[in-house]
């Protein structure tokens, strides 16, 4: 079955710093999807990643997926208090199934 | 926020009951899934359904049974509930799956502690 890889799987940084976290697949990726939970909450939604190379942008969050579409990642500039939380990718497992993985996720704390 | 309503939010039972949770959703959407979220472990699949009466394992689904008899609810029942399913169990909707997957909606979470 897929394999996802999340790193890393804690980062710790000084309020203003970027963070940068990595999502990798074993197999090639149809789409993937990216989510934020903050600590004691549900997982949200932020963005779905489909072409090859396809980079967005939501104020100062950047996602980019890989030209060969087996990797993914997120990256945050100059940090915030309120970007704490954990990040999850999720992609389709594959093999024919409707099953939806989850990353193990990468816990961010900001120091004020 | 989605229309997706998990009950009950907390609950506390003993070892070797069973034990039901319900996921309620009011936006029509197909597919439906249980999920564990553990430290250390991110969120691993229980089971999952893609419509009315259709429901497949997910990765960690020993221990677990399901059901959906209509649409809006997904029901997830622990057989005799061991300390190892102390989790929170969320629950997720989506209205595309597969390979044509977009974005899922959480429920709040359901904390439950087996003592």
């Amino acid at each position: 079955g897929q394999q996802v890889m999340q790193i890393p799987q804690y980062q710790h940084v000084q309020e203003g710093e970027d963070f940068t976290t990595y999502c990798n697949s074993s197999t090639t990726l149809s789409n993937i999807q990216w989510y934020k939970q903050r600590p004691g909450g549900h997982p949200v939604f932020l963005i779905q990643l489909v072409k090859s190379g396809e980079v967005k942008k939501q104020k100062r969050l950047t996602f980019q997926f890989g030209e060969a579409k087996k990797n993914s990642s997120l990256h945050i500039t100059a940090t915030q208090t309120t970007d704490v939380g954990t990040y999850f990718c999720q992609l389709y497992s594959g093999a024919g199934s409707y099953q939806l993985t989850f990353g193990k996720g990468t816990k961010l704390s900001v120091i004020p | 926020d989605a229309g997706i309503t998990q009950s009950p939010r907390h609950k506390v039972t003993e070892t070797g009951t069973p034990v039901t949770l319900r996921c309620h959703q009011t936006e029509n959407h197909r597919y439906m899934y249980w999920y564990r979220q553990d430290p250390g472990h991110g969120l691993r699949l229980i089971h999952y359904s893609y419509g009315v009466k259709d429901t497949d394992k997910g990765e960690v689904s020993d221990g677990y049974s399901v059901s959906r008899s209509k649409t809006e609810d997904f029901l997830l029942t622990l057989e005799s509930a061991t300390s190892s399913q102390t989790s929170v169990y969320f629950c997720a909707i989506s209205d595309s799956g597969g390979a044509f997957s977009t974005e899922a909606f959480f429920g709040q979470g359901t904390r439950l502690t087996v003592v």
